[in-house]
């Protein structure tokens, strides 16, 4: 049982407003991942790390940020909300060379 | 970049029916994934393969490297089945999901009672 969770998992919010995706895991992986994926299709890499410190840029460009202070914890930020963010963003986590394990996603809609 | 190509998909089966989903990319991998995502989003990892065959239960996954194919198969299909399977690949120059996966766009299945 894969143990990685993400908050909220639902969230409506206006234009403007920053808004903080948690994603924690409890596994002790080191490579954490944020996938971005609009209703009905693929899912994309926005963001990933290697380790604590360690933040690098995915395939599709994002304007959210994220942070990796602590092993457990990856945490995404949009600093101004729009709607064209409304999309559900999915988090997983891997120890190098095994496979990823996804966290359940956060519906995000914004107004 | 490592080109997916899924098919069907879309594939409504009836209860009991042998399923295959196939999965084609362009380019030399590490791993292969097998994806399974309810209607509620969240995401299940079914398979990862670099050789060959597993199974767990009902589902089978092969995958034949130097054709770049692998197929996702479900026996004895049931309506709880029912979810979109999605193939991702782990990029051979990457490590091994290093840099995260790349995806196909996934099937739909429904399997109707």
């Amino acid at each position: 049982e894969a143990d990685i969770y993400q908050t909220p998992r639902y969230l409506v919010i206006g234009t403007g407003k920053k808004i903080t995706l948690e994603c924690s895991q409890t596994m002790g992986h080191d490579k954490m991942y944020w996938y971005q994926q609009d209703p009905g299709m693929e899912l994309h890499l926005i963001h990933y790390s290697y380790g604590v410190n360690s933040t690098e840029k995915g395939d599709l460009s994002s304007e959210s940020t994220v942070s990796r202070i602590r092993t457990e914890h990856f945490p995404l930020t949009l600093e101004s909300a729009r709607p064209s963010h409304t999309s559900q963003y999915l988090c997983a986590s891997s120890e190098q060379g095994l496979a990823q394990y996804f966290g359940p996603g956060t519906r995000l809609l914004v107004l | 970049k490592n080109e997916v190509e899924q098919s069907p998909q879309n594939l409504t089966a009836q209860e009991g029916e042998f399923i295959t989903i196939n999965c084609s990319y362009s380019v030399g991998i590490s791993a292969l994934h097998w994806l399974q995502q309810h209607p509620g989003g969240g995401i299940v990892s079914l398979f990862m393969l670099s050789s060959g065959k597993k199974k767990h239960g009902r589902l089978i996954a092969t995958i034949n490297i130097q054709e770049k194919h692998s197929s996702l198969h479900i026996t004895a299909s049931h309506p709880r089945d029912s979810a979109v399977y999605i193939c991702a690949l782990a990029d051979m120059y990457s490590g091994g999901g290093a840099d995260g996966l790349t995806f196909g766009k996934g099937t739909h299945l429904i399997i109707q009672p």
